[in-house]
């Protein structure tokens, strides 16, 4: 089946511990997004890629950057997290109109310590 | 700008009873909607989506919701609550496609049904 796909599930990391997030997709869609949700709220955007274009929401931190090597994969990447990075980290996928909606995987879910 | 307004933060159903989880949304033009919902620890999965064809959607799971214009709403409903229907729900409006197709999320119901 089609599926985007998250890994690790959970991540356990230590304050400042550079992390990386993983993420990989087989619908061939062309636009890969990635989402902080933090407990108890919706998700937010961090950023997104349209095909190679990279696309940062203007409040996303420094902190966090992105990489999509190809269509199939994105990572987040966290150079230094505090604790109030702890949160789910969903990724998305959409084709380029959009129209259809995002699909999410089933998130990582990074806990600071 | 769009938004969008989830009216009830927490909605307590008996299970076998109908659900209404209500929505409204604000756009300038004609949107495109959808219906998420989250189960604890889980990703989101796409219930249904109106994009301007029929107003009245049929979902996943026993799940509608009606596109009302005249009332920008977009309610989600269900004719008979299950317990697996239990969990968080979000109404989204999809931006602009010049604006990278972001989604607008409301604010999250969170559906809870009893035995």
């Amino acid at each position: 089946d089609a599926m985007v796909i998250q890994n690790p599930r959970y991540q356990v990391t230590q304050f400042g511990k550079p992390v990386t997030l993983s993420c990989s997709q087989t619908l061939n869609h062309n636009v890969m997004y990635w989402y902080q949700q933090k407990s108890s709220q919706a998700p937010k955007l961090l950023f997104h890629y349209y095909d190679k274009d990279f696309n940062n929401e203007a409040d996303t931190p420094d902190n966090f950057q992105s990489r999509r090597p190809n269509t199939s994969f994105c990572f987040l990447d966290i150079r230094s997290p505090g604790l109030g990075d702890a949160a789910m980290y969903l990724c998305a996928t959409s084709r380029e109109t959009g129209v259809g909606g995002q699909f999410f995987g089933p998130g990582t879910r990074l806990t600071v310590l | 700008a769009q938004s969008v307004t989830q009216l009830d933060s927490h909605v307590s159903v008996s299970e076998g009873t109908p659900v209404l989880l209500r929505c409204n949304y604000s756009s300038s033009y004609s949107p495109s909607l959808f219906w998420y919902v989250q189960h604890p620890n889980k990703g989101l999965q796409l219930l249904l989506k109106y994009t301007s064809a029929a107003t009245l959607v049929k979902g996943i799971n026993g799940f509608e919701a009606e596109f009302k214009k005249s009332e920008t709403s977009f309610h989600l409903t269900k004719p008979s609550a299950h317990m697996s229907d239990a969990a968080e729900y979000f109404c989204v409006v999809s931006d602009r496609p010049e604006y990278g197709n972001k989604l607008v999320f409301g604010a999250g119901t969170i559906l809870r049904v009893k035995s």
